[in-house]
Order: C-alpha cells, then sequence, then structure tokens
C-alpha cells in the first residue's frame, strides 16, 4: 500500500537537544511538507518541498531545518532554538503540479521537558 | 493573507439529527477548498475537493458545497462513527505551496 511513514509516533527529548523526525512515502509525489498541530490552532505550514534539493520556509520556519536529498524523504530537524518544540507534527506530500490535496502521515508528537 | 474560519467550533448531535457545518474563507484566487476528517492522535484523512462556486461533492453521509465566500460540510443522518474533526483548508498559492487550515469542527454523534 502507498503511504506516508512517520517515525517515530512518540517522541521525548530533553530541552536544548536537537530532534529529527522522519518522513518517507512511496506515493511518488514530488512535493512534501511538514505541518504543526496544537490545540485549538489549526496545522500550521513550517516547510515544504516540491522538488528534490530545494525547499521554502512556510509561515513557522524559526527553530526548524529540513533536508531534501531523496525524493521520498523529508527530515525534520527541531532545534534547540525552537522556543516551544512541543507539538503534533504531521508530514503531508502531494502531487505537487496541480492543485491538489495533500495527503498526511499519522504524526509524531513531540515532548520537550 | 489567505483566511480560514470555521464554525461551530464543536457540535454535538444524537444520531440521526442531520446539520451542517461552515467555513469561510478569504482568499487572493481560490485554487481548491479542500474538507478532512481527522481522528485523535491521527493525520487528517481527505474527504472532497471543490474547485469552484456551485460545485458539490458527496460521500456516504457527507456532501461538500461551496460558494464564492464559503463552504458547507453537510452530514445527514450521521451515525456515532461520523465522530470526528473536521478540518477545512485553501489552496496556498500556485502549484504545490500547500494549504492553510481552518481550526477545525470537532462533532461528536450521540448514540
Amino acid at each position: 500500500d502507498g503511504g506516508i511513514t512517520q517515525s517515530p509516533k512518540y517522541l521525548f527529548r530533553k530541552e536544548g537537544q536537537n530532534v529529527t523526525l522522519s518522513c518517507e512515502q512511496n506515493l511518488n509525489h514530488d512535493a512534501m511538507y511538514w505541518y504543526r498541530q496544537d490545540p485549538g490552532q489549526g496545522l500550521r505550514l513550517i516547510y515544504y518541498s516540491q522538488i528534490v534539493n530545494d525547499f521554502q520556509k512556510g509561515d513557522i520556519a524559526e527553530g526548524y531545518s529540513v533536508s531534501r536529498e531523496k525524493k521520498e524523504s523529508f527530515p525534520l530537524t527541531v532545534t534547540s532554538a525552537q522556543k516551544n518544540p512541543t507539538a503534533f507534527y504531521l508530514c503531508a506530500s502531494s502531487i505537487g503540479t496541480t492543485d491538489g490535496p495533500l495527503h498526511f502521515g499519522n504524526g509524531t508528537r513531540l515532548t520537550v521537558t | 493573507e489567505d483566511q480560514v474560519t470555521q464554525s461551530p467550533e464543536a457540535l454535538r448531535l444524537q444520531e440521526g439529527e442531520s446539520s451542517s457545518l461552515n467555513c469561510s474563507y478569504t482568499v487572493s484566487g481560490l485554487r481548491g477548498l479542500f474538507w478532512y476528517r481527522q481522528d485523535p492522535g491521527k493525520g487528517p484523512e481527505f474527504l472532497f475537493t471543490l474547485y469552484s462556486a456551485g460545485e458539490e461533492k458527496e460521500k456516504e453521509r457527507l456532501k461538500a458545497t461551496l460558494t464564492k465566500k464559503e463552504s458547507f460540510l453537510h452530514i445527514t443522518a450521521p451515525k456515532p462513527e461520523d465522530s470526528a474533526t473536521y478540518l477545512c483548508a485553501v489552496g496556498r498559492g500556485g502549484g504545490a505551496d500547500g494549504l492553510t487550515f481552518g481550526k477545525g469542527t470537532h462533532l461528536i454523534i450521540q448514540p
């Protein structure tokens, strides 16, 4: 079955540590995205990539970094500079050439203490 | 700046009691209006895309409609398994720039 795999499902880190969230897709989609979801808030766009080796900042990129070395993979690093890193992180992908829907993974819940 | 506002924030219905969820939007040029369903602890599941005013789409007990300023998600004779958070989103820009989401409507269907 094609889909988006995010791992791990739950992640715990101490304040001051960088942490990398994994996102892999086998849908052969060109575009990939990272969103953050907090209680009572809509999904907010962190970074997106329309093609390998290229990515753009979304609305809340500060304190985050990404890479896109392979079409299938779009890892997100939450750095120690991110002031409020505890959240539910969602990765998504789309075909990328049309105004089509995003397809989401099942998320990683990050808790930083 | 694109804006998406969903109402109500929460809705509790009895099984079989039909209702509608609202999504109003402000965009410079609509590039698709998207509805998703999200269950607790899971990623959003795509339901519908609407592109032009007057367009309607249906899936089981759900029907989405679109006007120039808002979209409605009509739920007919809902069942407890329809309980979820329903998210509305609009395309951000050209091609693959992602979506701007509303905060969602938390729907509870009581047996």
